[in-house]
């Protein structure tokens, strides 16, 4: 079993152009969350699923969007990306007080 | 709202030494508890958590970790620090009645040999 996996790796994206990042777990947990990271400020969370169909925004929704697919898979889109959007983004899955993270997606954005 | 501040963006320690990393938590009522270990270019990994059962949890590796309410803390031990582990270790809190984290800005360990 994969747990969770994240698609792609590594983006270097311009200013303005947009991109999706893929998620998806086979643990069949009903919630799912996009997390970002930045040095010296932790993990912060920027929207989440508590199930198929829902979707909530988090600590630092601003420019983003998100998609539930279906229960495997849960997407974050940059519309417009911006240089402040320059992290590591995380996916994880959950299920009760439980995390399970995948091993993130390295955007830079120039 | 919940918020966590560890105490110490980087420690330092000798191979074989303690491993003491501090983390303080403010919430109203008791939360649920975690500390998280991200080794280099990887995701997150679960070490424990305390969620309302024995104050005195015991997780991977030999790390444990004490909450105290009367001191809103729960900091990380480990009796004899290993090179393996060198990491980064995140302190998180969530709701008893709501499963989402509220990280801190985590706490980076070196181990010397």
């Amino acid at each position: 079993n994969a747990g969770v996996t994240q698609t792609p790796k590594f983006q270097v994206l311009k200013t303005g152009q947009s991109m999706t990042l893929q998620c998806a777990q086979d643990m069949n947990h009903n919630s799912m969350y996009w997390y970002r990271q930045d040095p010296g400020m932790g993990l912060r969370l920027i929207y989440y699923s508590a199930s198929e169909g829902t979707t909530d925004k988090g600590e630092v929704p601003n420019g983003y969007n998100v998609s539930r697919l279906n229960k495997r898979e849960f997407s974050l889109r940059l519309e417009s990306a911006a240089p402040s959007q320059t992290s590591v983004y995380f996916c994880a899955n959950g299920v009760a007080n439980e995390q399970f993270f995948g091993p993130g997606t390295r955007l830079t954005v120039l | 709202a919940q918020s966590v501040t560890q105490l110490g963006s980087h420690v330092s320690v000798s191979e074989g030494a303690l491993v003491l990393l501090r983390c303080n938590y403010s919430s109203s009522v008791p939360p649920y508890l975690f500390w998280y270990v991200q080794y280099p270019n990887q995701g997150l990994q679960l070490l424990l958590k305390y969620t309302s059962a024995a104050t005195l949890v015991k997780g991977i590796n030999d790390f444990e970790a004490e909450f105290k309410k009367s001191e809103t803390s729960f900091h990380l031990t480990k009796p004899s620090a290993h090179m393996s582990d060198a990491a980064e270790y995140f302190c998180a809190v969530s709701p008893v009645n709501d499963y989402k984290l509220s990280f801190g800005a985590g706490t980076t360990v070196t181990v010397r040999a």
